[in-house]
């Protein structure tokens, strides 16, 4: 079955300092992979996707590459900032087009101190 | 775009009693929903998968005569929690899938605590 396996947190940084979040997969097929993030009391905000083998996520200053030979798709950001503090899942989908499931890894919870 | 609303936002209820959650796609019609739980600190739990104008699916453990799901247009699918006990208390968040990027819009979360 497909799986997602998640850097553990939580994770604190200073501010403009470099983050990295770690996220691999397990998967048939060609699942699309994807960044949420979780602010306080909110529900799940779509931060980034990608469709296919070496596609670039981008938004907000986070990147995500997905790479196929590695099955991973790792969050990074160059510059945190304080309002980044929240929680971030890595999920995929085993199809992209339909309304197939989500699976999402178990959140790496991110702190930023000024 | 691709709003998706929850009402209410949080709830209390007594034991025993039922809570109906509604999950709204604003701005986009959705033949697909799916509704999470999600225990403090922890990742988001796959209930169920709701298709419009069809039974719900449930996901192994769920029980689905507690955890009642209708989907009964393209905008609106709701989850009732029938005879509510303190262990049902989570916070419960829906998705709408948008068709053709292959990812979900979630809701904001509705939070239930049963006393």
């Amino acid at each position: 079955g497909n799986s997602v396996t998640q850097m553990e947190g939580p994770v604190t940084l200073s501010e403009e300092a470099f983050l990295t979040i770690n996220c691999t997969y397990t998967a048939t097929g060609y699942p699309s992979l994807f960044w949420y993030v979780q602010y306080p009391g909110e529900g799940l905000q779509l931060l980034l996707k990608a469709t296919k083998a070496d596609d670039k996520g981008s938004n907000k200053g986070f990147e995500a590459t997905y790479r196929k030979e590695t099955t991973s798709f790792h969050l990074e950001k160059g510059s945190v900032q304080v309002s980044d503090s929240a929680v971030y899942f890595c999920a995929l989908s085993d199809g992209s087009g339909s309304a197939r499931q989500l699976t999402f890894g178990s959140g790496t919870q991110l702190t930023v101190l000024p | 775009g691709a709003v998706v609303s929850q009402h209410p936002s949080w709830v209390i209820c007594k034991s025993g009693t039922s809570v109906k959650i509604e999950c709204r796609s604003l701005d986009f019609q959705a033949t697909t929903m799916f509704w999470y739980r999600q225990f403090p600190k922890q990742s988001l739990m796959l209930m169920a998968t709701s298709n419009e104008g069809s039974k719900a699916t449930y996901e192994q453990g769920v029980e689905k005569d507690k955890f009642l799901i209708n989907h009964a247009s393209l905008t609106l699918s709701t989850l009732t929690v029938t005879s509510a006990h303190p262990e049902d208390s989570s916070f419960y968040i829906c998705s709408a899938h948008l068709a053709g990027g292959g990812e979900q819009y979630f809701g904001p979360g509705t939070r239930l605590t049963v006393t």
